[in-house]
């Protein structure tokens, strides 16, 4: 079956500074999707994205489902922006599949 | 106003009984899920039903049964657990045909097995 991949595991930044997680997957896709659960375990979705950049505030997100990545950038880092970011994969042809990647666990310091 | 809300937020309960975890959503959407998050942050979808219909059905055992008794409703009720059954599951609903789509996830409920 399909693999996700997320990349770095953890990360640890001060504040202010940008980052990037990468989420790699094996097949193609027909869509992808960003989440992000704060400290709390609140589930928050943050970009529906199969192709090309969106923007959000100090979040932005890049898939080039041609070479099966897609990267999350965050600039100017709170400590709000701490806890576990997810990618995941919807497949749709044959048997349908939703996969998870299994996080990034950012911790921003004050 | 809660968007998705879920009762019980925390459930713990003994191997082979069985129990139930209810959703709701005053969203209006018209498809909502399930998911399953385990002690290592593992998420991984369960079932998802768009307007009362499953649509997606992942390797769960029968023992999981979601009911949809209308829209803006869909609870498990999971019979004889056990101890693997400890996670937090998630509800969560989207507007599925007005792309894109974005999913509003519930506060989750943390279901203990003993």
């Amino acid at each position: 079956g399909i693999q996700v991949e997320q990349s770095p595991p953890d990360l640890i930044l001060q504040e202010g500074a940008n980052s990037t997680l990468r989420c790699n997957f094996s097949d193609s896709v027909n869509n992808l999707q960003w989440f992000h659960q704060n400290p709390w375990g609140q589930l928050i979705n943050l970009f529906y994205i199969p192709s090309g950049t969106k923007q959000n505030g100090r979040l932005s997100a890049t898939t080039v489902a041609t070479e099966r990545y897609s990267l999350l950038y965050i600039s100017s880092s709170q400590t709000t922006d701490s806890g576990v970011y997810f990618c995941a994969v919807e497949r749709g042809s044959g048997t349908y599949k939703y996969i998870f990647g299994t996080g990034t666990r950012l911790k921003v310091l004050a | 106003d809660t968007a998705v809300s879920q009762t019980p937020k925390y459930l713990v309960t003994q191997m082979g009984n069985d129990k139930s975890i209810k959703c709701e959503q005053n969203l209006g959407h018209d498809t909502m899920y399930w998911y399953k998050q385990d002690s290592k942050k593992f998420l991984k979808i369960m079932f998802s039903y768009n307007n009362k219909e499953l649509i997606i059905n992942e390797t769960v055992p029968n023992r999981f049964s979601p009911k949809s008794p209308d829209k803006a409703h869909l609870n498990l009720h999971i019979n004889s657990l056990e101890l693997g059954d400890s996670a937090v599951y998630f509800c969560a609903s989207s507007q599925v045909r007005d792309l894109p789509y974005e999913q509003y996830f519930g506060p989750g409920t943390r279901l203990t097995v003993t």
